[in-house]
């Protein structure tokens, strides 16, 4: 069964201190990793899709990276803003309804 | 904006009651996915059509059906609600690869 697990659940950083978010997964076969950010109450919104290992993406303070078996979303020098909850989803090439699964979140923090 | 459109955004019903949710898809996106999110819970897939024929089902309750109509847009019905189908209802969609779901901002059914 596929499976999606992201740690930590929650994570507080002060402006400026870079870390890191986890996506463990397991499927039959990735046909593509994906991270978004979800603010309160809103509709995820698409930040990265990753297809093999090795591969990595950036956009502004985010990098994605991934594994065979992990994907990591690095954060440098947060702000404020960057305050959200992270999803990361996969999808499995066994699927015919290449439905995404879901983790549960990091709720990132960033103190000013 | 994802190009997603969910009406309504608000949705307050009482117990027993049916209710229906839309979802219009991004233009040209053929493939349609419903998702549940209930406070502190994860994405639970619910449901997916592609080109209006049903393609997956996920943990979708039989007092829930959803269908896709000929112009691609998506409807959802709740029916005999429960104080527990209080929840965040999103629908996404994706392009011909199938991959890169957009979400729309959701729909907030409060069960009362």
């Amino acid at each position: 069964e596929d499976q999606v697990t992201q740690s930590p659940e929650a994570l507080r950083l002060q402006e400026g201190e870079s870390s890191s978010l986890n996506c463990s997964y397991t499927v039959s076969g990735l046909r593509g990793l994906f991270w978004y950010r979800q603010d309160p109450g809103k509709g995820p919104e698409f930040l990265f899709t990753l297809y093999s290992a090795g591969e990595e993406k950036e956009k502004e303070r985010l990098k994605a990276t991934l594994t065979k078996k992990e994907s990591f979303l690095h954060i440098t020098a947060p702000k404020p803003e960057d305050s959200a909850t992270y999803l990361c989803a996969v999808q499995d090439l066994t699927n015919t309804g290449n439905q995404f699964y879901f983790g549960t979140g990091t709720s990132l923090t960033v103190i000013p | 904006d994802s190009g997603v459109t969910q009406t309504p955004k608000h949705l307050i019903t009482a117990t027993g009651q049916r209710v229906t949710l839309r979802c219009s898809p991004r233009s040209g996106d053929l493939s349609v996915y419903w998702y549940q999110q209930s406070l502190d819970q994860g994405l639970q897939f619910l449901i997916q059509y592609y080109n209006g024929e049903e393609r997956a089902k996920g943990n979708i309750l039989e007092r829930f059906s959803a269908q896709q109509f000929p112009d691609l847009h998506s409807e959802l019905n709740l029916s005999s609600l429960e104080l527990g189908d209080s929840a965040l209802y999103f629908c996404a969609s994706t392009g011909p690869q199938g991959t890169e779901a957009f979400f729309g901002q959701g729909t907030r059914l409060t069960v009362v």
